[in-house]
């Protein structure tokens, strides 16, 4: 079945640094998506992504998808103490099939 | 926006007991909702998709007759762990998607049970 990799698993920075995030789905999505889960707390909706080589920017935040929608990142620029959580990607194959996440890449920031 | 709202948010139960977590979408009908299962520090597991009126899905190496679900209601998706063990500590998360609003999911606020 479908599957989503996601790395890194963990990434520590100091604040101010950049940080970004890689997803690679075994097959073609028709979309991507991304979340964002803070500790104790439920994921997120941050951005849907369905078009070929799309790019969406949200303030720091710059989230591609690849040419052939098997990949995606999301890039934060100038990382804050706010940004600390885990970030998942979550590809959907097509019509009304379910999410399927990645493993999610924890950010912690250092002041 | 759409609001997914998941009770209890926690739960400690005995060993052997069942436990009932309800999903309910309070702004819009949610024909398919989802249940997720996610352990410590660990990626959201789907454990099956709770269709209105109509059997769950269930994904492999879930088992139907321990994680009950039922979808009686356009706006309610129940799960209930039979039997509970401490092996099901876990948090379980519910979504559904705002109809018209593409796929992106709107999640409950999750539901920690802890089995002593």
């Amino acid at each position: 079945g479908q599957q989503v990799m996601q790395i890194p698993q963990y990434q520590h920075v100091q604040e101010g640094e950049d940080f970004t995030t890689y997803c690679n789905s075994s097959t073609t999505l028709s979309n991507i998506q991304w979340y964002k889960q803070r500790p104790g707390g439920h994921p997120v909706f941050l951005i849907q992504l369905v078009k070929s080589g799309e790019v969406k920017k949200q303030k720091r935040l710059t989230f591609q998808f690849g040419e052939a929608k098997k990949n995606s990142s999301l890039h934060i620029t100038a990382t804050q103490t706010t940004d600390v959580g885990t970030y998942f990607c979550a590809g959907q194959g097509g019509g009304n099939t379910p999410l399927v996440f990645g493993k999610g890449t924890r950010l912690s920031v250092i002041a | 926006g759409a609001v997914v709202s998941q009770h209890p948010s926690w739960v400690i139960c005995k060993s052997g007991t069942s436990v009932k977590i309800e999903c309910r979408s309070l702004d819009f009908q949610a024909t398919t909702m989802f249940w997720y299962r996610q352990f410590p520090k660990q990626s959201l597991m789907l454990m099956a998709t709770s269709n209105e009126g109509s059997k769950a899905t269930y994904e492999q190496g879930v088992e139907k007759d321990k994680f009950l679900i039922n979808h009686a209601s356009l706006t309610l998706s129940t799960l209930t762990v039979t039997s509970a063990h401490p092996e099901d500590s876990s948090f379980y998360i519910c979504s559904a998607n705002f109809p018209g609003a593409g796929t992106e999911a709107f999640f409950g606020q999750g539901t920690r049970l802890t089995v002593v």
